[in-house]
């Protein structure tokens, strides 16, 4: 049971545009987003997250929206830059559930210079 | 910022062995770590989680007798993995968090290699 679904597995983007990862979830229950980098052999590295109270979260060139009727959340990268070539994963939980992340399957991101 | 210092970054084990994997909060205090592992271009699945001084609680379908965790410090959690098969090799991430601010940080991850 995918609680967490990110349907497109890679996304190529030009330099300087924007980029557009999207992520869907079936519980309704989830309070809390957040999306994460992540190079091969390392640890997740923290983007950018959302509460279930906001529709859209901004940090410079990250911004995050969600939509909690459409069970559906976006990062957009803009203008995205061949460094944020890697793995997102966005991430949700319930606050009152010990606050454990359940990932989705991650898309891969490459910005072409 | 918070920082999770993961131990060993990389391991190679022969089957049957067991092997243990440190994940430790150098600037603030784990009351709860989650352990998760990832195979190849695969997401990041909850194993457990454990707060400080009491058992962890595992996911469905993760055995607790092969991967054993200890979270008896508020600064240390660690995961064996006893009698290693090589269905076990895996990438193995530890993510900690503070009770006092709404946070996840993740260590630099383990990769298992049993042979």
């Amino acid at each position: 049971d995918q609680q967490v679904k990110q349907n497109s597995p890679s996304l190529s983007v030009q330099e300087g545009r924007i980029s557009i990862l999207n992520c869907d979830y079936t519980n309704s229950m989830f309070d809390y987003f957040l999306w994460y980098k992540k190079y091969p052999a390392e640890g997740p590295t923290f983007l950018i997250s959302i509460s279930s109270i906001k529709d859209k979260n901004e940090d410079g060139r990250f911004t995050v929206f969600l939509n909690k009727s459409a069970k559906h959340l976006s990062l957009h990268i803009v203008p995205s830059q061949p460094g944020d070539s890697a793995v997102y994963f966005c991430a949700a939980s319930r606050s009152s559930n010990t606050g454990k992340l359940i990932f989705g399957q991650g898309t891969t991101l490459q910005v072409k210079p | 910022g918070a920082v999770v210092s993961q131990h060993p970054s990389w391991v190679i084990c022969k089957s049957g062995t067991s092997v243990k994997i440190e994940c430790r909060s150098l600037d603030f205090q784990a009351t709860t770590m989650f352990w998760y592992r990832q195979f190849p271009k695969k997401s990041l699945m909850l194993m457990a989680t454990s707060n400080e001084g009491s058992k962890a609680t595992y996911e469905q379908g993760v055995e607790k007798d092969k991967f054993l965790i200890n979270h008896a410090s508020l600064t240390l959690s660690t995961l064996t993995v006893t009698s290693a098969h090589p269905e076990d090799s895996s990438f193995y991430i530890c993510s900690a968090r503070d009770r006092a601010w709404y946070g996840y940080t993740f260590g630099s991850g383990t990769r298992l290699t049993v042979v």
